[in-house]
């Protein structure tokens, strides 16, 4: 099984950065996705990390350390538009079944002026 | 705009009734999943496809159906729901299932609201 934990909520201000942790215990680790989604949306591709250290993507990096079990998406000048809930989905690999995501509770980020 | 497309954005039945959800993606993936989401929580995995194939049912009661007719198409047939699974259903694809290592990410839907009386 998995146990993949992150915080319920955060609040930050317009242009400043946020960071997201996220916790996870899994067996067949085969990488770590993060998602945005917002109310009522699909959720939307932001990064992967499979090895350790950090991925950069414009306003958003990703850092992952697989021996700690952790990981933390930073978003970077914040926008108006950043709040959503963004869900942490750790890859595992099942024999005979392929690669399996189970997501984390998700944060939900509230950006104010 | 997504390039999973799900039908319809909206369904209401009854419990006794029979209807089905639609999936489709023209990605080439080969890989396509079934997930259900509830009002504030994550995306919980149902079903898996892989090369048109069942790989994965995460014990998922039997008034849940999935069907692979193609490798551009996923249905969920559903039969004697319960008000308990009135969820937002999302559907995604990923190029492929089977690959150990790659950064393929999974492309979903904008999924469709199913409400159960």
């Amino acid at each position: 099984g998995q146990n993949i934990d992150q915080p319920t909520e955060m609040t930050a201000t317009e242009g400043a950065i946020v960071q997201i942790n996220c916790t996870y215990q899994t067996s067949g680790f085969n990488g770590l996705f993060w998602y945005q989604q917002h109310a009522g949306e699909a959720p939307t591709f932001l990064s992967y990390n499979v090895l350790d250290g950090l991925e950069e993507k414009g306003r958003f990096s990703s850092f992952l350390s697989r021996s700690k079990g952790y990981s933390y998406l930073l978003l970077k000048e914040l926008q108006m538009k950043d709040s959503a809930s963004y869900l942490c989905a750790v890859k595992e690999w099942v024999t005979g079944g392929g690669n399996k995501l189970t997501f984390g509770t998700g944060t939900q980020l509230k950006v104010e002026l | 705009d997504t390039e999973v497309t799900q039908t319809p954005k909206h369904l209401v039945m009854g419990m006794t009734n029979k209807k089905s959800l639609k999936c489709e993606q023209h990605m080439g993936h080969r890989a396509m999943y079934w997930y259900k989401q509830k009002a504030k929580k994550p995306p919980e995995l149902m079903f898996v496809y892989s090369y048109e194939k069942l790989s994965i049912n995460e014990s998922v009661p039997s008034r849940f159906s999935p069907e692979c007719p193609n490798s551009s198409l996923l249905n969920l047939h559903l039969h004697a729901l319960q008000p308990e699974d009135s969820a937002l259903y999302l559907c995604a694809s990923s190029q492929d299932a089977g690959e150990r290592f790659g950064n393929q990410p999974q492309h979903f839907g904008d999924g469709t609201r199913l409400s159960i009386l």
